[in-house]
C-alpha cells in the first residue's frame, strides 16, 4: 500500500539532546514538507523540499535541519538550539510543484523532558 | 498573523443534527483544502475546491467555496459519532504569497457529537 510513514510515533528527548525525526514516502511524489503542531495554533511549516537534493526554509526553520538526498525521504533533526520543541510534528508529500494535494503522515510527538 | 480564519472554534452537536463551519481568507484562494484530524494522528484528506462556486461532496460532508474565492463552508448532514475530530481548512500558499507551494492552515474546529 502507498502512503507515508513517520517514525517514531513518540519520542523523548532531554534538553542539549539533537534528535531525528524519520518520513519516508512510498507514493513517488517529488515534494515534502514538515509541519509543526502546537495546540490552538494550527499546523505550522518548518521546512519544505521540491526536488531531491533541495529544500527551503518555511516559517519556522529556526532550531530545525533537514536533507533530502533520496526522493522517498526527508527526515528533520531538532537541534538543541530549538527553544521549545515539544509539540507534535507531521509530514506530508505532493505530487510536485502547484496546487496538488497534500497527504500527511501519521505524524511524531516529540516531548522534551 | 493568522490569514485564514476558522469558525467556530469548538462545536457540541447532538447525534443527527446538522452543522456547518467556516474558513475565511482576506485573500482570494487559489486552492482550499478541508483535512479532518483525529487527535494525535495524521490529517486525512477530505476535498479540494479550486473554482469559485464549486461545490464538492463525500458522504454526508459538502464543502462549497464562494463566488469571489474568499469563503468556503464545510456541511455535515444528519452527523455520526464518526464525524467526531478537528477539521482543518489550509489554503496554497500562492495565495498569501509564502514559501512556495506548501499549505497555509487555520488553527481548526473541534467537532464533538453526542448521542
Amino acid at each position: 500500500d502507498g502512503g507515508i510513514t513517520q517514525s517514531p510515533k513518540y519520542l523523548f528527548r532531554k534538553e542539549g539532546q539533537n534528535v531525528t525525526l524519520s518520513c519516508e514516502q512510498n507514493l513517488n511524489h517529488d515534494a515534502m514538507y514538515w509541519y509543526r503542531q502546537d495546540p490552538g495554533q494550527g499546523l505550522r511549516l518548518i521546512y519544505y523540499s521540491q526536488i531531491v537534493n533541495d529544500f527551503q526554509k518555511g516559517d519556522i526553520a529556526e532550531g530545525y535541519s533537514v536533507s533530502r538526498e533520496k526522493k522517498e525521504s526527508f527526515p528533520l533533526t531538532v537541534t538543541s538550539a530549538q527553544k521549545n520543541p515539544t509539540a507534535f510534528y507531521l509530514c506530508a508529500s505532493s505530487i510536485g510543484q502547484g496546487i496538488y494535494t497534500q497527504y500527511f503522515g501519521p505524524g511524531t510527538r516529540l516531548t522534551v523532558l | 498573523s493568522q490569514e485564514l480564519e476558522q469558525s467556530p472554534q469548538s462545536l457540541i452537536v447532538q447525534e443527527g443534527k446538522n452543522l456547518t463551519i467556516n474558513c475565511t481568507s482576506s485573500k482570494t484562494l487559489y486552492g482550499l483544502y478541508w483535512y479532518k484530524q483525529k487527535y494525535g494522528e495524521g490529517l486525512i484528506f477530505l476535498m479540494m475546491l479550486q473554482k469559485g462556486g464549486e461545490e464538492k461532496s463525500h458522504e454526508k460532508i459538502t464543502a462549497k467555496l464562494d463566488e469571489k474565492k474568499q469563503q468556503s463552508s464545510l456541511h455535515i448532514t444528519a452527523s455520526q459519532p464518526s464525524h467526531a475530530g478537528i477539521y482543518l481548512c489550509g489554503a496554497d500558499s500562492k495565495s498569501f504569497s509564502n514559501s512556495g507551494y506548501a499549505l497555509n492552515f487555520g488553527k481548526g474546529t473541534s467537532l464533538l457529537v453526542t448521542p
